[in-house]
C-alpha cells in the first residue's frame, strides 16, 4: 500500500492560512488523496478529496502537485475549532480501506 | 438521517469477560469497518465487509469477530477481553468507489481492567 508522510504538528495563529503538506512518492495512478481530521474526542470527519485537480469546498483547499507526489491541505482561515489532527491518506479502489498514519496535530493560537 | 451509530459509548470489561460493540448506519452503505486507536496513535483496521454475508480481516483482527447479516449492521465482538485492548474503537461506512467519502462514527471507549 502506497504510503504517505506528515508532519507531526503544525501552529498558527487564529484567522491565519495553515498549509499542512503531505508527501506520497509512491502514490499509484488511481489512488485518490483523501484528507480526514479527527477532533478531540471525535471520530474522523471527512475533509476533502482529490485525484488529480486541485479541489476546493466550504471546508479547506487541496493542492495537488503536477507529479501527484506531494499535496497541500489549505485551511485558508484557521479559526479554534480547526484545532485537530489531520490525516492525509491514499484510498485506491476497489480496495475502499483506510491507512492512518499519525497524522498532523494542529494547534491553532487565539 | 443518523448516519452511523455506534453503542455503547463507553464500557469497562473485566479480563475475560466477552462483549458486543454494535454499529449501525442507515446510508445503505456496502462497506463497513471497525478500527481501533491507541492513545496518541492512528487507527488501525481490524475487520472489513465489503458486503452482507463476507468479512474479512484487518491489520489486528487477534481477539475480535465480527458478522454482516445485514446491510445496516456490523458488530465487533470481543471473544475474552484483555487488557490489551483498551481502546477506543470507531466503526466507518461508505459505498464502494474511492472517492466517495467515509462516514465514522462517535467511537467506542472500553477499557479492560
Amino acid at each position: 500500500d502506497a504510503k504517505t508522510t506528515q508532519p507531526n504538528s503544525m501552529e498558527s495563529n487564529e484567522e491565519e492560512p495553515v498549509h499542512l503538506p503531505c508527501n506520497h512518492s509512491t502514490i499509484s495512478g488511481t489512488d485518490y488523496i483523501h484528507w480526514y481530521r479527527q477532533l478531540p474526542s471525535q471520530g474522523p470527519e471527512y475533509v476533502i478529496h482529490g485525484l488529480t485537480s486541485n479541489v476546493n469546498n466550504r471546508m479547506a483547499s487541496l493542492a495537488i502537485a503536477e507529479d501527484r507526489k506531494s499535496s497541500t491541505l489549505i485551511l485558508h482561515r484557521a479559526t479554534l475549532r480547526d484545532a485537530a489532527v489531520y490525516y492525509c491518506i491514499l484510498r485506491d479502489p476497489p480496495d475502499y480501506k483506510l491507512s492512518f498514519g499519525a497524522g498532523t496535530t494542529v494547534t491553532v493560537r487565539a | 438521517n443518523a448516519g452511523v451509530t455506534q453503542t455503547p459509548k463507553f464500557q469497562v470489561l473485566k479480563t475475560g469477560q466477552s462483549m458486543t460493540l454494535q454499529c449501525a448506519q442507515d446510508m445503505n452503505h456496502e462497506y463497513m469497518s471497525w478500527y481501533r486507536q491507541d492513545p496518541g496513535m492512528g487507527l488501525r483496521l481490524i475487520h472489513y465487509s465489503v458486503g452482507a454475508g463476507i468479512t474479512d480481516q484487518g491489520e489486528v483482527p487477534n481477539g475480535y469477530n465480527v458478522s454482516r447479516s445485514t446491510t445496516e449492521d456490523f458488530p465487533l465482538r470481543l471473544l475474552s477481553a484483555a487488557p490489551s485492548q483498551t481502546s477506543v474503537y470507531f466503526c466507518a461506512s461508505s459505498h464502494p468507489p474511492s472517492g466517495n467519502t467515509i462516514y465514522f462514527g462517535e467511537g467506542s471507549w472500553l477499557t479492560v481492567v
